[in-house]
């Protein structure tokens, strides 16, 4: 059975441009959540989705967006990228919108910000 | 003050010692209290969570929650070199609205 995947791996864009991330959850899995780990740092909640609905959103600017699509995979969009905004892009996956131990990660898309 | 604090590190250790991480957080609402480990490159995978207050040991692995404290520690018996990663702890509320990494801790066990 797939795990969370995510794509792409790695993403190279310029200050100013959009960026669009994407992530599939484990079959079966209801909710999203999007977290942004900058190097050194622990992973910092952007948004959650449950059942294509947003169910929580972190301290971030409204240039961080996101959805749900019907088959639970869900996109991170980005506008006017800064430099600041390098940094790993985690999914994670989870039957509910449980209390974070039911979450599995994917591997991250990292973002290189230029 | 950070909801979720934990040691930097890094840690450097030679095999087969015993390791203890921790992490010490300030908000009473949290109840469940998760470990996850993370190699390079790759994201956090649970290791380990508790419920409220006490211990839970998934063989060289064993986890401790002092609510009273706001403390919790992870200990890493007979540590091996497959174990250097960084160690996040995280915790949650009862209902899932709250759920707060700490920075992690980075774990170099030597050979």
């Amino acid at each position: 059975d797939a795990g969370v995947t995510q794509s792409p791996t790695h993403l190279i864009k310029t200050r100013g441009q959009h960026v669009t991330l994407r992530c599939s959850p484990i079959s079966g899995h209801k909710s999203v959540s999007w977290y942004q780990q900058v190097l050194g740092q622990g992973p910092q909640f952007i948004f959650q989705y449950y059942e294509k609905e947003e169910r929580g959103r972190g301290n971030f600017p409204d240039r961080f967006s996101a959805r749900q699509f019907p088959n639970y995979s869900s996109e991170l969009n980005v506008n006017a990228l800064l430099l600041g905004d390098s940094a790993l892009y985690l999914c994670a996956s989870s039957l509910t919108q449980g209390q974070g131990y039911g979450y599995t990660f994917g591997s991250g898309t990292r973002l290189t910000v230029v | 003050q950070k909801e979720v604090e934990q040691d930097p590190g890094p840690l450097s250790v030679p095999e087969g010692a015993i390791v203890s991480l921790n992490c010490t957080y300030s908000n009473s609402a949290f109840q469940y209290f998760m470990w996850y480990r993370q190699y390079s490159r790759k994201g956090p995978e649970l290791l380990m969570y508790t419920y409220s207050s006490g211990n839970k040991e998934d063989g060289r692995f064993t986890a401790q929650v002092d609510k009273s404290s706001k403390y919790i520690s992870l200990f890493i018996r007979d540590s091996q070199p497959s174990d250097s990663a960084t160690y996040l702890c995280a915790m949650s509320d009862n209902y899932g609205q709250n759920f707060v990494f700490g920075p992690g801790t980075r774990l170099s066990v030597l050979p």
